[in-house]
């Protein structure tokens, strides 16, 4: 099973809202991920989760804040956004590898996504 | 640095044509090398990866070699069905650390 699972589908906020997105694993991946993804482009890496704690950070505004709760889940909270933020948000997990245990062949698995609308 | 490249976009084919994407990479160290595709509204699915020099991986019919050589890893098909219409990610994760590297994606449209 490498099925990565995330809620809402999608979700149309305002910008004085407060929302979060949620990921769920069972395959006992220890790196979980969050990417911002627009219209006809590549992802976007945001956060990275190695064994819960966080290990990339790729200077994303404050009014994104992740949180790792424990091994299986991962949630994006959501406060005071614009409409540029206004995209789909992608979850994904790999099983962490060290490089002593090959991490280069890690492999990552995507969730469906998350439609977030911000008016 | 670590950077992939991808053949501009969009490629449109009638079915049963020959597909070829062209993906390049830098990268230091040894990396592994995937191509995930995304079909309209959903996320991405890895589709084949390949993790040392020489290697060939495949999947529903798509194929790509690992050439070092060349920092090369060009997908291919030899007939492209109207299902195969998505876009394609070309991707790198890096000798050690936890990051993945992605090219810009190519779009595929196969018309009947």
């Amino acid at each position: 099973d490498t099925e990565v699972t995330q809620t809402p589908k999608h979700l149309v906020m305002g910008m004085t809202n407060k929302k979060s997105l949620k990921c769920e694993q069972h395959m006992g991946h220890r790196a979980m991920y969050w990417y911002k993804q627009k219209a006809k482009k590549p992802p976007e890496l945001m956060f990275v989760y190695s064994y819960e704690k966080l290990s990339i950070n790729e200077s994303v505004p404050s009014r994104f804040s992740p949180e790792c709760p424990n091994s299986s889940l991962l949630n994006l909270h959501l406060h005071a956004l614009q409409p540029e933020d206004s995209a789909l948000y992608l979850c994904a997990s790999s099983q962490g590898l060290l490089r002593r245990q090959g991490a280069h062949t890690d492999t990552q698995y995507f969730g469906p996504g998350t439609r977030l609308t911000v008016l | 640095g670590n950077s992939v490249t991808q053949m501009e976009g969009p490629v449109t084919l009638s079915e049963e044509a020959f597909l070829t994407i062209n993906c390049t990479y830098t990268a230091t160290g040894y990396p592994s090398l995937f191509w995930y595709v995304q079909y309209p509204g959903e996320g991405l699915q890895l589709l084949l990866k390949a993790t040392k020099a020489d290697d060939k991986g495949s999947n529903k019919g798509f194929e790509a070699t690992y050439r070092k050589e060349t920092t090369s890893f060009h997908l291919e098909k030899g007939s492209v069905q109207v299902s195969d219409s998505a876009v394609y990610f070309c991707a790198l994760k890096k000798w050690g650390g936890n990051q993945f590297y992605f090219g810009t994606g190519t779009s595929l449209t196969v018309i009947p």
